[in-house]
């Protein structure tokens, strides 16, 4: 069985500030690590994923992350907040299946805010 | 950009009636989901689907769900008899041949039950 934790249901910022949202993750096989971006009324967005090779991703709108193994950690960094980075955030989980499958698991999201 | 289109965005329904939310994948690809979001709470999976049919389901997608793709294109999720508790945003999503690629979600569509 896979999970997916995000510490920290509310993160505020402010504008120009680093963003890091943390996730961690159990996973008995080698995991395909992703963040969605979900903005108000809207459908999930990729950000990033993290399949094989290079631990550090980058992703649209400068957001960024690091798959450390040591740490079973996923962690999602921007180094300077905008006031439209506001959504909220879901880190998820999915094993390497042959054949179909290869459903996520998602975190329980958290909300960024970016003040002025 | 391709992309996955879902129909209704809404959906109002009295309990105990049945419901079919439409979804139409990305055109080439292979593999077929369905989640759902209970208002504020986390993205929940209930089944994923290949080569016609189901490959995996979760507990939520008991006999009171059914997915089907009736043609090369549409993909949808049935429920027979909705209960309260089914109210939700449900997403459909696709994803590629590749094992490594990520799926595309559609926008999704509110249920609600009344």
């Amino acid at each position: 069985a896979q999970s997916v934790t995000q510490l920290g249901s509310h993160v505020s910022v402010s504008e120009g500030a680093l963003v890091l949202l943390r996730c961690n993750y159990s996973s008995s096989v080698p995991p395909y690590l992703f963040w969605y971006v979900q903005y108000p009324n809207q459908g999930l967005q990729l950000l990033l994923k993290y399949t094989t090779g290079a631990t550090l991703v980058k992703g649209i709108n400068g957001f960024e992350a690091e798959f450390k193994k040591s740490e079973t950690s996923f962690h999602l960094t921007k180094p300077s907040a905008h006031m439209s980075d506001a959504a909220e955030y879901f880190c998820a989980v999915s094993s390497i299946l042959t054949g179909g499958g290869n459903k996520l698991t998602f975190g329980t999201g958290t909300q960024l805010k970016v003040e002025l | 950009e391709p992309e996955v289109t879902q129909t209704p965005s809404h959906q109002v329904t009295q309990m105990g009636q049945e419901v079919i939310l439409r979804c139409v994948p990305i055109s080439n690809h292979l593999y077929f989901y369905w989640y759902r979001q209970i208002l504020g709470q986390k993205v929940e999976f209930l089944v994923s689907f290949y080569n016609n049919e189901i490959s995996e389901k979760s507990e939520i997608f008991d006999d009171q769900f059914s997915v089907e793709r009736p043609d090369g294109s549409n993909f949808t999720l049935k429920i027979r008899s909705t209960k309260l508790e089914d109210s939700a945003m449900y997403f459909c999503a696709s994803r590629d041949r590749a094992m490594n690629t990520e799926a595309f979600f559609g926008q999704g569509t509110r249920l609600t039950v009344v």
